[in-house]
Order: C-alpha cells, then sequence, then structure tokens
C-alpha cells in the first residue's frame, strides 16, 4: 500500500524567509502532484512532476522530484502573507485508474 | 463547462438519510474520480468512473456508498443510511484521456446530524 507522509504538518514563518517542504513516499511512482488549499475551498494545481529529476518553477515556489529517493520538495522563496494555505502533495498509483494518494497537507502561515 | 461544478455546495442531512451528491465535470473528461477529505486531512480516494463504468471501486468505504455516471458525462454519488462519520468533503475531479492532471471541483460539504 502506497503511504505518502509530508513534513512538517505545520509550519509558521516570517515573511522574507526561505523555507522547504518534504515530501515522501513509499513505493515507486514518477507521477507527483502539488496542490494548494484555502480554507473552504478546493485544490488548485501547482505542479506536475512526471520524471526523476524533475524541477519546476512558478513566483516563489520550486518543486523537484527525486524519483530513486522517492522524495519531492516544495521550496518557498522570500515567503508572502499570500502564500499561507495547505499544501498537499499526491502521488498518482500508475496503470489503470491514475487515482492519486494524497499526504496530510503542510498548513502554511506566513506572518508579516 | 469551464471546470468541476458539484451540487450542492453544503447539504446537511439527518443519520439515517440517504443523500445523493452530483459532480458536473469538465466537457469531453472520460476520467472522474470522487475523493473524501475529513477534517485536517488529504483527500482520499473513493471511485474511478472511466466513461460509464466504475473501473475501480476499490476506496469505498462499504455498501453504503454507490456512485453512477450513467451516460459518461455526469457522475452522482449516493449515500445510504448516513451516519454522523460520513461527515466530510466530498470532492469530483476529472482528467482528460491524454492528460496526466485531475482537476478539482469546489466539493460539497456534507454534515450528518
Amino acid at each position: 500500500e502506497l503511504k505518502v507522509e509530508q513534513n512538517p504538518l505545520f509550519l509558521s514563518m516570517q515573511e522574507g524567509k526561505n523555507y522547504t517542504i518534504y515530501c515522501n513516499y513509499s513505493t515507486t511512482s514518477d507521477r507527483l502532484y502539488w496542490y494548494r488549499q484555502d480554507p473552504g475551498k478546493s485544490l488548485e494545481s501547482l505542479f506536475v512532476l512526471l520524471s526523476n529529476g524533475a524541477v519546476k518553477q512558478e513566483g516563489r515556489l520550486m518543486a523537484s522530484l527525486d524519483t530513486k529517493a522517492r522524495l519531492s520538495t516544495l521550496h518557498i522563496t522570500a515567503a508572502v502573507h499570500d502564500l499561507s494555505a495547505t499544501y498537499f502533495c499526491a502521488v498518482g498509483i500508475q496503470g489503470g485508474s491514475e487515482k492519486l494518494v494524497f499526504g496530510k497537507g503542510t498548513k502554511l502561515t506566513v506572518n508579516p | 463547462g469551464a471546470g468541476v461544478s458539484q451540487t450542492p455546495s453544503n447539504k446537511v442531512t439527518e443519520k439515517g438519510k440517504y443523500v445523493e451528491l452530483r459532480c458536473d465535470p469538465i466537457s469531453g473528461h472520460t476520467a472522474l474520480y470522487w475523493y473524501r477529505q475529513s477534517l485536517g486531512q488529504g483527500p482520499e480516494f473513493l471511485i474511478y468512473f472511466q466513461g460509464t463504468g466504475a473501473a475501480d471501486d476499490s476506496g469505498l468505504p462499504n455498501d453504503r456508498f454507490f456512485a453512477v455516471r450513467p451516460e459518461g458525462s455526469v457522475s452522482t454519488l449516493k449515500i445510504q443510511r448516513t451516519e454522523r462519520g460520513d461527515s466530510a468533503v466530498y470532492l469530483c475531479a476529472s482528467r482528460s484521456d491524454v492528460g496526466t492532471e485531475a482537476f478539482f471541483g469546489q466539493g460539497t460539504r456534507l454534515t450528518v446530524v
């Protein structure tokens, strides 16, 4: 059974600082997704990582995937308050349904 | 439509009642998923449709849960004899045949009292 672990689960940081969220998973996959969720809202797709070594950047967020280590990271650069949200990583089950197994999420609070 | 649409956005029901939750996927998307998200948790897979057929229903928690997609577009998740533990946000997502990314709807928040 595929397990996905995120850490930290809660992150409070100051504006302007950098930090990294980690996502480990237990079985082989080369499909890794990062989503953002604001309170009471649905999931907004941030990044789709489909191969070992994939790196994608959008604004202050950068995601990477190491399939050999079964690890993805979401790096936050010079955080701003608008980045406050819960971030989920999800691993795709290849073949068949392509369903997603989600981590528990990282609740990020960026303080002024 | 432009995105995945779910109705109702909120549903409060009494324990033991029957509920139906509707999902209207992105036009042309053949893959449709239902997930359930409990408070403070990540979404958990319930069921996957490819076209009209339920290709993977391994996430349905028990036989009180059932879903249909009769014409390969709109899907309905049906919950019989609701229990308080069924309270959660039910999310629907759709994906095209050639796409790798699933797009999520706004969800239906179900509260069983």
